[in-house]
């Protein structure tokens, strides 16, 4: 069975503080991506990678920054939480060729207080 | 422009009903074609891929025009299950592009 895990399913921060949030997969796929979901706006690309120690911005990464030192592990940090960063994380993986399924992690509640 | 979009909703239909989405797209590169499904609370989970010749998948159709640079989702004989947020997928280069998703409450 395919998976992909969060660390989190909830996570409260205070302004200010530097956070992670941890994504691994095991279907040892090339791409995962960071989105962000908010009412209305539906999910918006933060980052991506397509391998290791690559990177690629989305829609929307100001604030945001990203690490992929292992193939199975894609990290998002918020360097320096705020309240409009409230929001729900989703993580996905997908292989590289196209017309392949994404599959998502189950999804971080973020509240910076 | 946005890359994808679509009409949000929520569309309320009977059980029984035949309802259809619509979602358009800006990148006229794009190769690859999907819709969504969401239930509340959960993560997207993929409905079906789109092809260019169309596909059908039991009560599901989906249809591509390139022309006009729209995808269609087509569902027939509306279950009360099938209420969710249908969010289409377009992959123009390595990056998925979502849309904001339509919403369907299928009614008893």
């Amino acid at each position: 069975d395919v998976k992909v895990t969060q660390s989190s399913r909830y996570l409260v921060k205070r302004t200010g503080e530097k956070v992670f949030l941890e994504c691994v997969q095991d279907m040892d796929h090339e791409n995962m991506f960071w989105y962000r979901q908010d009412p209305g706006l539906g999910l918006r690309l933060i980052y991506f990678s397509y391998d290791v120690k690559m990177k690629e911005k989305g829609d929307i990464p100001e604030g945001y920054s990203v690490s992929r030192e292992k193939k199975e592990r894609f990290s998002l940090i918020l360097e320096s939480a705020s309240t409009n960063q409230t929001s729900m994380y989703l993580c996905a993986s997908s292989l590289v060729v196209a017309n392949t399924e994404a599959f998502f992690g189950q999804g971080t509640r973020l509240t910076v207080v | 422009r946005k890359e994808v979009e679509q009409d949000p909703g929520p569309f309320n239909v009977p059980e029984g009903a035949t309802v259809a989405f619509n979602c358009t797209y800006s990148n006229s590169a794009s190769q690859s074609f999907f819709w969504y499904r969401q239930d509340c609370r959960k993560e997207p989970k993929l409905l079906m891929s789109v092809y260019s010749s169309g596909n059908e998948d039991g009560r599901f159709t989906a249809q591509l025009n390139r022309a006009s640079q729209y995808i269609s989702l087509l569902i027939r004989d509306s279950k009360l299950s099938d209420s969710a947020t249908y969010l289409c997928v377009v992959l123009p280069t390595n990056k998925l592009i979502f849309g904001t998703g339509t919403l369907l409450a299928v009614q008893p």
